[in-house]
């Protein structure tokens, strides 16, 4: 069966502490790995796909990577406004979505 | 422009009432899907239209009833809601092609059922 775990569930830094955030994942036939943004009350925000296992893509202080089995969610300096829940949704017949991180940056 | 959007953005309606969501998208995408999430859980997927067609219905009640009248509209039509169906709708959109189909959601109607 699919599964996808986070980890952790919840995470406080303060602003600049840099940090990462783990998705671990067990998909048969992965096309590919979503990684959004949730603000409460509002849509998941697209933040990045990766295809393939050794593929890093980055966004301003976001850099998400992936291998075989999972796939990395790192932070850098980040700032109270990257306060939200990131979701991890790797796809392999169809989405299955993680239960989320919630990341909150104190100033 | 990876914009979808969802009307209306709130919505209270009673137990007996019959409603509906709407949702837009103008990127040219062929596949469009509904979703129900509670506070803090993860989007859990209801409906999936590809190409106008509902290809997947994952065992929602028939108290919502989907519509797709174009490819770049999205209706939910709900009726006899129960109040356990209070929750964030989302509308999302993909372009149905065979890869890692990236998936655009609207921002969600807050429903609440009295």
């Amino acid at each position: 069966e699919d599964q996808v775990t986070q980890s952790p569930e919840a995470l406080r830094l303060q602003e600049g502490e840099s940090s990462s955030l783990n998705c671990s994942y067990t998909v048969s036939g992965l096309r590919g790995l979503f990684w959004y943004r949730q603000d409460p009350g509002k849509g998941p925000e697209f933040l990045f796909t990766l295809y393939s296992a050794g593929e890093e893509k980055e966004k301003e202080r976001l850099k998400a990577t992936l291998t075989k089995k999972e796939s990395f969610l790192h932070i850098t300096a980040p700032k109270p406004e990257d306060s939200a829940t990131y979701l991890c949704v790797p796809q392999g017949g169809k989405l299955i979505f993680g239960q989320g991180t919630e990341l909150s940056v104190k100033p | 422009d990876t914009e979808v959007t969802q009307t209306p953005k709130h919505l209270v309606m009673g137990m007996t009432n019959k409603k509906s969501l709407k949702c837009e998208q103008h990127m040219g995408h062929r596949a469009m899907y509904w979703y129900k999430q509670k506070a803090k859980k993860p989007p859990e997927l209801m409906f999936v239209y590809s190409y106008e067609k509902l290809s997947i219905n994952e065992s929602v009640p028939s108290r919502f009833s989907p519509e797709c009248p174009n490819s770049s509209l999205l209706n939910l039509h709900l009726h006899a809601l129960q109040p356990e169906d209070s929750a964030l709708y989302l509308c999302a959109s993909s372009q149905a092609d065979r890869k890692a189909d990236t998936q655009y959601f609207g921002p969600g109607t807050r429903l609440t059922v009295l």
